[in-house]
């Protein structure tokens, strides 16, 4: 266990639902990252958060609206998805700005199948 | 910009014995970090071993050990004993010095699928 978790494991969900995916750490970090993981592709960074104010958008799709409530938690909400959207998300997390530290740490990922 | 390259989709190493997984990258960066993650089947990515680029000394963490070469742009992971539970995707990612805004970005390779036969 690396100190991040996210829930749901597995998602499926239509093209037209409205779903999010949940990722928490416990690590007291005050960074936090969305990759998109595609089978064959490097890990995409979509987003990241420094002390809950986003830094980056790799020019990610609107359909993915991230939501950072605070340094432990980070969301993606997702809404009206296409089928190439399926990958494992993972979250991550690292200490952040004026750190020593700077190596992250992953949750297990989000299964999506979006149908 | 960077690239991380891994040449090895796929490997497989008899139990006991020795693997080098290769990865090479390209920058123009003189400051920067690089990183070997594991990713098990279970899919949480686990750090193995991190270099700092600053550092001439090659990198250990028990039985996996880097070959940092600077100059060829080369970051290769040896895994020494191998073990069953070693049987994993293993990406190679670069990290340039952080910028302004402090966060720590990641360019990942395409990742070498490892398996270890018993």
């Amino acid at each position: 266990e690396t100190g991040v978790t996210q829930t749901p494991r597995h998602l499926v969900m239509g093209m037209t639902n409205k779903k999010s995916l949940k990722c928490e750490q416990h690590l007291g970090h005050n960074a936090m990252y969305w990759y998109k993981q595609s089978a064959k592709k490097p890990l995409e960074l979509m987003f990241v958060y420094n002390f809950k104010e986003q830094t980056e958008n790799n020019s990610v799709p609107s359909r993915f609206s991230p939501e950072c409530p605070n340094s432990s938690h980070l969301f993606l909400h997702l809404h009206t998805l296409q089928p190439e959207d399926s990958a494992l998300y993972l979250c991550a997390s690292s200490q952040g700005t004026g750190s020593a530290s700077y190596e992250q740490y992953f949750g297990p990922g989000t299964r999506l199948t979006v149908t | 910009a960077q690239t991380v390259t891994q040449s090895q989709p796929e490997m497989s190493v008899q139990e006991a014995e020795t693997v080098t997984l290769s990865c090479t990258y390209d920058t123009s960066e003189n400051n920067y970090y690089l990183f070997w993650y594991k990713q098990p089947p279970s899919r949480q990515m686990i750090l193995v071993i991190r270099q700092e680029a600053y550092k001439q000394q090659n990198a250990t963490e028990n039985r996996f050990s880097v070959n940092f070469q600077k100059a060829a742009k080369s970051f290769s992971l040896k895994i020494s004993d191998s073990q069953l539970g070693d049987t994993a995707m293993y990406f190679c990612a670069f990290m340039k010095h952080p910028t302004t805004s402090g966060t720590y970005k990641y360019i990942f390779g395409t990742g070498t699928r490892l398996k270890v036969l018993a």
